[in-house]
């Protein structure tokens, strides 16, 4: 069974660094592009990065480029996102989400998402 | 960025009844779309992708059609479990968007 944990989100304030990450099991790992996903409080979804199986090629949305680092640890089949220079528009729930290729495209898989929080 | 644009914002259906949703894209992105559905404090589940293929475990009551630019998300006969917030995705082009979601809820 393909399972997905998110942790690392919490209070922090605008200007902060907060670091995600997301434990993956019941796959191989290193065989597929891993994502992250947001939702802001009652909002919709919005796709924040991507990272593809050997971490050869990522790719961002506009709003997180230059602040945002996505990253994998295929021996530790964990997937991260380090979040720089964080703004109150970053509160979301973050999901990590499994790609059904090597490169990410549909998501087959979802965590259950952490919840982070910018605020004074 | 390729904008999908979902309608209606609300469905309101008798559990029975047939929904059928909507999700235009504002440039052609072929038949590389998928659907999720999302409940109340979950996380959204993968129903349909490349248009109209089920994802592993999805009853044959929901069916998807289209490509280009026009798509559409059919439940055949609304179960209770169905009612829920439904989205569309793009996988085209980067970056990878979302519609705004339909609601769908209990008439």
């Amino acid at each position: 069974e393909v399972q997905l944990v998110e942790s690392g989100g919490g209070l922090v304030q605008p200007g902060g660094s907060l670091r995600l990450s997301c434990a993956a099991s019941g796959f191989t790992f290193s065989s597929y592009g891993m994502t992250w996903v947001r939702q802001a409080p009652g909002k919709g979804l919005q796709w924040v990065s991507a990272i593809s199986d050997s971490a050869d090629s990522t790719n961002y949305a506009d709003s997180v480029k230059g602040r945002f680092t996505i990253s994998r640890d295929n021996s530790k089949n964990t997937l991260y996102l380090q979040m720089n220079s964080l703004r109150a528009e970053d509160t979301a729930v973050y999901y990590c989400a499994k790609g059904k290729g090597a490169v990410v495209g549909t998501l087959d898989h979802w965590g259950q998402g952490t919840l982070v929080t910018v605020s004074s | 960025e390729i904008v999908l644009t979902q309608s209606p914002a609300t469905l309101s259906v008798s559990p029975g009844e047939r929904a059928t949703l909507s999700c235009r894209a504002s440039q052609s992105v072929s038949n590389s779309l998928a659907w999720y559905q999302q409940k109340p404090g979950q996380a959204p589940r993968l129903l349909l992708y490349d248009a109209s293929d089920r994802a592993t475990d999805i009853p044959v009551r929901f069916s998807g059609s289209g490509s280009g630019t026009d798509f559409t998300l059919t439940i055949s006969s609304l179960e209770p479990e169905d009612f829920a917030i439904y989205y569309c995705q793009q996988r085209s082009e980067w970056p990878l968007t979302f519609g705004g979601g339909t609601k769908v809820e209990i008439k």
